[in-house]
């Protein structure tokens, strides 16, 4: 089973470029969110999504778009990159409300030079 | 205040020690808890869930106490496998999934 699947693993941007960090699952679950890693700060959400056509803000949503046109994807965006999204961005999925198991992606290590 | 608070780490214990990790969390309203495990920056994944009653997994006890408002993860007879570092996760009621900072855990021979 593919369950959730990140691309790319490693990217490189300059300063000012664009980018979309894709996230896909297979399991046919209704809840996918973003979050972004950095040292001594835990996992910190971006944005989330309850369901195709639903997105809202997390935590720290500035300068990250999200849409949601089917159940299985759930593409980031980064409008004009910044050094300070230098970060691991892992995106996750789960089945249902709060109660159940979130299933991560393999992250992505993005640099901004 | 952080939604979720968890004990500074990093903790350095021998093979075979008792280690308990703390967290606190903000929100009397939150839905659900639990232990995420996290080794050398790859993605979490579920160590258990928390419940009111407490529940044991092997050598791992979860507690819940709600009046508190926090929530511990005990675990018996490490192991050097053990080594990671433990995410105390909650649902809030907006549905959102919320982590602590992470407490590191090395088990030494």
């Amino acid at each position: 089973n593919a369950g959730v699947t990140q691309t790319p693993k490693f990217q490189v941007l300059k300063t000012g470029q664009s980018m979309t960090l894709q996230c896909a699952q297979d399991m046919n679950h209704e809840y996918m969110s973003w979050y972004r890693q950095d040292p001594g700060m835990g996992l910190r959400l971006i944005h989330y999504s309850v369901g195709a056509g639903i997105t809202d803000q997390g935590e720290v949503p500035n300068g990250y778009n999200v849409s949601r046109s089917t159940t299985e994807d759930f593409p980031l965006r980064l409008l004009s990159a910044a050094p300070s999204q230098t970060s691991v961005y892992f995106c996750a999925s789960s089945y249902g409300q709060g109660y159940t198991e979130a299933f991560f992606g393999q992250g992505t290590r993005l640099t901004v030079v | 205040r952080k939604e979720v608070e968890q004990d500074p780490g990093p903790f350095n214990v021998p093979e075979g020690a008792t280690v308990a990790f703390n967290c606190t969390y903000s929100n009397s309203a939150s839905q659900s808890f639990f232990w995420y495990r996290q080794d050398c920056r790859k993605e979490p994944k579920l160590l258990m869930s928390v419940y009111s009653s407490g529940n044991e997994d092997g050598r791992f006890t979860a507690q819940l106490n709600r009046a508190s408002q926090y929530i511990s993860l005990l675990i018996r007879d490490s192991k050097l496998s053990d080594s990671a570092t433990y995410l105390c996760v909650l649902y809030n009621q907006g549905g959102k999934l919320i982590f602590g900072q992470g407490t590191e855990l090395s088990v030494k021979p």
